[in-house]
């Protein structure tokens, strides 16, 4: 079956740079949901997406924004990064507001 | 106080006993209760979704609800190693249907 799919996995950036986060959730799934996760933490929660439209907002930063597009993908933009941006990043995807599906994640780390 | 509540752990349980993980919420109205098992590194992955008192059985997991109690636990049966990890419980459906609110997670090890 087929999964969330995060890009890029990896992702190395200096303070002060700007990053961008990419989410193609699962087929015909309508909500996406942004998490960050700090070492030893559980995720928190930063942003949602219903039909592409926000559905909830969480504690992301002002210097952080997303969207969901037409075809369903999000997209998470981060400027003015700070060492303490360092987390895993994850997209998930459900159906509705459901069962949420986690993606593999993105490893930031700003130097 | 954290809006859901788990024990931290470490807990540490003999290979083929049963591990029993427990977890409790604050916000009398949530509808949706979820354990998620995340390896280290990893991204968490759904093992059971519970939404109606009483159990519910997959496999070697069964999830067990009371919404009086305002309590969810998780009992994995014939635990193998390959079941350490830290076990999150998640709840929605309370103040907010979209955000999944998380406990701090319990760290499982299970001992060969």
């Amino acid at each position: 079956a087929a999964g969330v799919i995060q890009s890029p996995r990896h992702l190395i950036k200096e303070k002060r740079e700007t990053a961008t986060l990419k989410c193609y959730p699962i087929p015909r799934h309508d909500t996406v949901y942004w998490y960050q996760q700090g070492p030893g933490q559980d995720p928190q929660f930063l942003i949602s997406f219903y039909e592409k439209m926000q559905s909830d907002k969480g504690s992301i930063p002002d210097r952080f924004s997303a969207q969901q597009f037409s075809d369903y993908h999000s997209e998470l933009n981060m400027s003015s990064l700070e060492l303490g941006d360092s987390a895993l990043y994850f997209c998930a995807s459900s159906l509705t507001n459901n069962e949420q599906f986690f993606g593999p994640g993105t490893r930031l780390t700003v130097l | 106080q954290k809006e859901v509540e788990q024990n931290s752990g470490p807990l540490s349980v003999p290979e083929g006993a049963i591990a029993s993980l427990n977890c409790t919420y604050s916000d009398r109205v949530s509808q949706s209760f979820f354990w998620y098992r995340q390896y280290s590194g990893k991204s968490p992955e759904l093992i059971m979704s519970i939404y109606s008192n009483g159990d519910k059985e997959d496999g070697r997991f069964t999830a067990q609800l009371n919404k009086a109690s305002q309590y969810v636990s998780l009992l994995i049966r014939d635990s193998q190693p390959s079941d350490s990890a830290t076990y999150l419980c998640a709840v929605n459906g309370g103040r907010s249907n979209y955000q999944l609110i998380w406990g701090a997670g319990t760290k499982l090890i299970i001992k060969p």
